[in-house]
C-alpha cells in the first residue's frame, strides 16, 4: 500500500530564511510525487510535481523539490521564505495506472516570523 | 477559467441528521473526486468518478455515505445519518482525466460540523 510521511507537523522560520519541508513516501513502483499548499479556508493548490526525468523540479512561487529514490524522499525547498508562504503543505504520492488515487501525507504547517 | 465550485461553504447539523454537498467541476473535466479532510490530517479520497461512472469508492463508508454524478458534470455527496466523526472538510476536485499524471484542481471545500 502506498503511504506518505511528513515528519514535521509544525515548522516556524523567519522571513527571508531558507525552508525545507520533509516528505518520505512508500510506493511499490515508480511514484508520481506532488506538493500542494493549502491556505486557511481554501482548497489545495498544486505547487509542483515529479513524474520522471530531472530529479530537481521547479514549481510556482519559487519552490523546488528534489526526488531521491534511494531515500524515498521528495523534500520541498525555498531559498527565502515570504510571510505569504505561511500555510499548510501536503506531499502526495500516486502512480501511473488509470484511476490510481493520490495518497496524501498529514501535512506540515508553516509559520513565518517577521 | 472558472475553478471548482462547492456549496455550501459551511454546514452545521446534529448527529443522525442528513446532509448533502454539491460540486461543479471545471468545464471539460471528466474526472471528479470527493475527499474528506479531518482536522490536522491530509485529504483522504472517498470516491472517484470518470464521467458518470465510479472508478474507486473503496474508502467510502457506504452504509452512510452516497455520491452521484448522474450527467457526468455536477456531483452530490450525501451523508445519512451523520455521526460525530464525520466532522471534517469535504473537498471536491476535478481533472481532465484519470490517473495521477493529471493535475487535480480543488474547490474550497465544505466545512461540516456535527453537534
Amino acid at each position: 500500500a502506498q503511504s506518505v510521511t511528513q515528519p514535521d507537523i509544525h515548522i516556524t522560520v523567519s522571513e527571508g530564511a531558507s525552508l525545507e519541508l520533509r516528505c518520505n513516501y512508500s510506493y511499490g513502483a515508480t511514484p508520481y510525487l506532488f506538493w500542494y499548499v493549502q491556505s486557511p479556508g481554501q482548497g489545495l493548490q498544486l505547487l509542483l510535481k515529479y513524474f520522471s526525468g530531472d530529479t530537481l523540479v521547479q514549481g510556482i512561487k519559487g519552490f523546488e523539490a528534489e526526488f531521491k529514490r534511494s531515500q524515498s524522499s521528495f523534500n520541498l525547498r525555498k531559498p527565502s521564505v515570504h510571510w505569504s508562504d505561511a500555510a499548510e503543505y501536503f506531499c502526495a504520492v500516486g502512480g501511473n495506472n488509470a484511476g490510481n488515487m493520490l495518497t496524501f501525507g498529514g501535512g506540515t504547517r508553516l509559520m513565518v516570523k517577521p | 477559467e472558472a475553478g471548482v465550485a462547492q456549496s455550501p461553504r459551511y454546514k452545521i447539523i446534529e448527529k443522525r441528521q442528513s446532509v448533502a454537498f454539491w460540486c461543479n467541476p471545471i468545464s471539460g473535466h471528466a474526472t471528479l473526486y470527493w475527499y474528506q479532510q479531518i482536522l490536522g490530517q491530509g485529504p483522504k479520497l472517498l470516491i472517484q468518478f470518470q464521467n458518470n461512472g465510479v472508478v474507486d469508492d473503496s474508502q467510502l463508508p457506504k452504509d452512510r455515505f452516497s455520491a452521484e454524478r448522474l450527467k457526468g458534470v455536477d456531483s452530490t455527496l450525501k451523508i445519512q445519518p451523520a455521526k460525530l466523526e464525520d466532522s471534517a472538510v469535504y473537498l471536491c476536485a476535478s481533472s481532465l482525466g484519470p490517473g495521477a499524471r493529471q493535475p487535480q484542481h480543488f474547490g474550497d471545500g465544505t466545512r461540516l460540523s456535527i453537534l
